[in-house]
């Protein structure tokens, strides 16, 4: 069974840092890339950033270009997202998300989700 | 950036009936086009891929339809199971989701 853990999540002042990570079990992990997903509360869904299987190709959404990076250990099985230069409006539930396509550079469909991690930035 | 539209933004229906949502993508995206099916305090879930694929051990009455820019979403008996927000999402470029359609039961 494919199980993805959030973790890492809380309260922050603006400006402030924050790494997010993802625990992942159930499938070849190294086989797929993965992904970041936020919902701010009340609001849809905003893709954030995606890996490939290899760290090889990196995206980030305009929004958070260049305050955040994802990063991935495959011999741990975990994912990460370093949040830095944090806005109010970067609260939200994040989720990690795998990618549908083995071997792949990064399909950009999302086909299991973890229970997320609420990062809220506030003063 | 790939903008995403949906209508209408929210329904209500009988049980039963059928439920179309649309979605438009604000420039030729071919079929990478998403369904995934929302509900309350949950993760979103994948229903259709590129377009028109049913995903593993969705109920076949989730269909989808569409290439290019205009795409339609379908539950052809809605049951109360349904309840939920359903989102479009592209990955013709870097993903981007619509807004969502809220779906309630009358």
């Amino acid at each position: 069974e494919v199980q993805l853990v959030e973790s890492g999540g809380g309260l922050v002042q603006p400006g402030r840092s924050l790494r997010l990570s993802c625990a992942a079990s159930g499938f070849t992990f190294d086989d797929y890339a993965m992904h970041w997903v936020r919902q701010a509360p009340g609001k849809g869904l905003e893709w954030v950033s995606g890996i490939s299987w290899n760290s090889g190709s990196i995206g980030y959404a305009d929004s958070v270009k260049g305050r955040f990076t994802i990063s991935r250990d495959n011999a741990k099985n975990s994912l990460y997202l370093q949040m830095n230069s944090l806005r109010a409006e970067d609260t939200a539930l994040y989720y990690c998300a795998k990618d549908k396509l083995v071997g792949a550079i990064g399909s950009g469909s999302f086909d299991y989700w973890g229970q997320g991690t609420l990062v809220t930035v506030s003063s | 950036d790939i903008q995403m539209t949906q209508s209408p933004s929210s329904l209500s229906a009988s049980v039963g009936d059928r439920v179309t949502i649309t979605c438009q993508a604000s420039q030729d995206i071919s079929n990478y086009l998403n369904w995934y099916q929302q509900k309350p305090g949950k993760a979103p879930k994948l229903l259709i891929y590129d377009a028109s694929n049913l995903e593993t051990g969705v109920p076949s009455r989730f269909s989808g339809s569409g290439s290019g820019t205009d795409f339609t979403f379908t539950i052809s008996s809605l049951q109360p199971e349904d309840i939920a927000t359903y989102y479009c999402q592209q990955y013709d470029n870097l993903p981007t989701f619509g807004p969502g359609t809220k779906v309630d039961i009358k």
